[in-house]
């Protein structure tokens, strides 16, 4: 049974670029969350996506929009990057109305130059 | 406001230590789930326990085990005879919106060094 799958691995942009990151829930659940981590630090809480539609925001601003799509997968945008967007994007998939818990990916490592 | 704090930023032991992880959180809600997670070097952050607010019974789990102190707000780790395997990053965690919903609220982490 696969977990969550995060693409790419690792990415480099520079400043101002546009990035796209890409999540695919575990099997049978069907709510994605977003977190970043900054080096050294715990996950920050991005957004969460249930039924297509963005459900909860954490303190991030509007350049970071995400997307998910009907078969759960989800996608996150980050545009105009900055140096301080460098981090590693964790991606969780759960199941809401259960208590069974968050999966995580193993994150996409972005670095900005 | 809800917060998780880890005092401890690193921690080295020698292995077949006992190792506590401290976890100290603040919140006014009175349902509550409070979560640690490993992250080895893999970056993937691996479930080890959740536990509710209203159900502060210990628990263990082979070699680890937890206390959970609502009196102190407190939710500490203990590895006993620690192994090399045991080292990673390990995360506090708090929820107040359900056990699979909202969001979690990270301690920054203790990174655990287990030396042969």
């Amino acid at each position: 049974d696969a977990g969550v799958t995060q693409s790419p691995t690792h990415l480099i942009k520079t400043r101002g670029q546009q990035v796209t990151l890409r999540c695919s829930p575990k099997s049978g659940h069907d709510t994605v969350s977003w977190y970043q981590q900054a080096l050294g630090q715990g996950p920050q809480f991005i957004f969460q996506y249930y039924e297509e539609e963005e459900r909860q925001r954490g303190n991030f601003p509007d350049r970071f929009s995400g997307h998910q799509f009907p078969n759960y997968s989800s996608e996150l945008n980050v545009n105009a990057l900055l140096l301080g967007d460098s981090a590693l994007y964790l991606c969780a998939s759960s199941i809401t109305g259960t208590a069974g818990g968050y999966t995580f990916g193993s994150g996409t490592r972005l670095t900005v130059v | 406001a809800q917060k998780v704090t880890q005092a401890q930023t690193e921690i080295s032991v020698v292995e077949k230590e006992d190792v506590t992880l401290d976890c100290v959180y603040e919140t006014r809600d009175t349902t509550y789930y409070l979560f640690w997670y490993k992250q080895p070097p893999s970056g993937e952050l691996v479930f080890l326990i959740r536990r509710n607010s209203f159900d502060e019974q210990n628990e263990i789990s082979g070699r680890y085990s937890w206390n959970f102190q609502k009196s102190t707000s407190s939710f500490n780790f203990t590895i006993t005879a620690s192994q090399v395997v045991d080292s990673a990053v390990y995360f506090c965690a708090l929820s107040t919106n359900g056990g699979s919903q909202g969001n979690l609220i990270f301690g920054k982490g203790t990174k655990l060094s287990v030396k042969p």
